[in-house]
């Protein structure tokens, strides 16, 4: 089993769309959680950050942990076009040593 | 499912010696390996790609005779710092395109150059 799963997507939604991304994990341990956003050809830009449970806001973006469920979620509200692009989770004990999701490719139709 | 394993996960080496990070694919063959450098609380940053059989593809600002990357077969790509300074300390990982969709990422490599 992996340590993280993601669903790989494609996801596609109209723009203004409410877009909902999530990763499960297996390992209780994990205390910090990032999201990555990258673009074609780019490296992953970190979009947030987050350290045990909790919500956590940045503009139109959300990141929520539930350590209790092993689950974690991106939450982008009102949806752009520029937002295409492919979102990884990411997390670890320490800040050592990362587990990545595989990422899930996000398509915003104009 | 898709597993990259990436060796040693933790290096602490001596200024001007080389290091020699390995990144594996374990159950799929990688004929793309993606290198990456993520400084403290940062973006990973793209150093280079890694392509089986034929020179790497490096970004603007990597010093391709520094960071030297070998992809001699299908399923190992290697990164190696030559003469290390204290600068060249900080996080490196590797990822390489799944089969099923989407990257497998390794789990990095922790230099410090003393």
């Amino acid at each position: 089993q992996k340590e993280v799963e993601q669903d790989p997507g494609p996801l596609s939604v109209p723009e203004g769309a409410i877009v909902s991304l999530n990763c499960t994990y297996s390992n209780s341990a994990f205390q910090y959680f990032m999201w990555y956003r990258q673009y074609s050809r780019k490296g992953p830009e970190l979009l947030m950050y987050t350290y045990s449970s909790g919500n956590k806001e940045d503009g139109r973006f959300t990141a929520q942990v539930d350590k209790s469920s092993k689950y974690i979620s991106l939450f982008i509200r009102d949806s752009q076009p520029s937002d295409s692009a492919t979102y990884l989770c990411a997390m670890s004990e320490d800040f050592n040593k990362f587990y990545f999701g595989s990422g899930t490719k996000l398509n915003v139709k104009p | 499912g898709a597993v990259v394993s990436q060796h040693p996960s933790r290096v602490i080496c001596k200024s001007g010696t080389s290091v020699k990070i390995e990144c594996r694919s374990l159950d799929f063959q990688a004929t793309t390996m993606f290198w990456y450098r993520q400084f403290p609380k940062q973006s990973l940053m793209l150093m280079a790609t890694s392509n089986e059989g034929s020179k790497a593809t490096y970004e603007q600002g990597v010093e391709k005779d520094k960071f030297l990357i070998n992809h001699a077969s299908l399923t190992l790509s290697t990164l190696t710092v030559t003469s290390a300074h204290p600068e060249d300390s900080s996080f490196y990982i590797c990822s390489a395109a799944s089969p099923s969709g989407g990257y497998t990422f390794g789990s990095g490599t922790r230099l410090t150059v003393v």
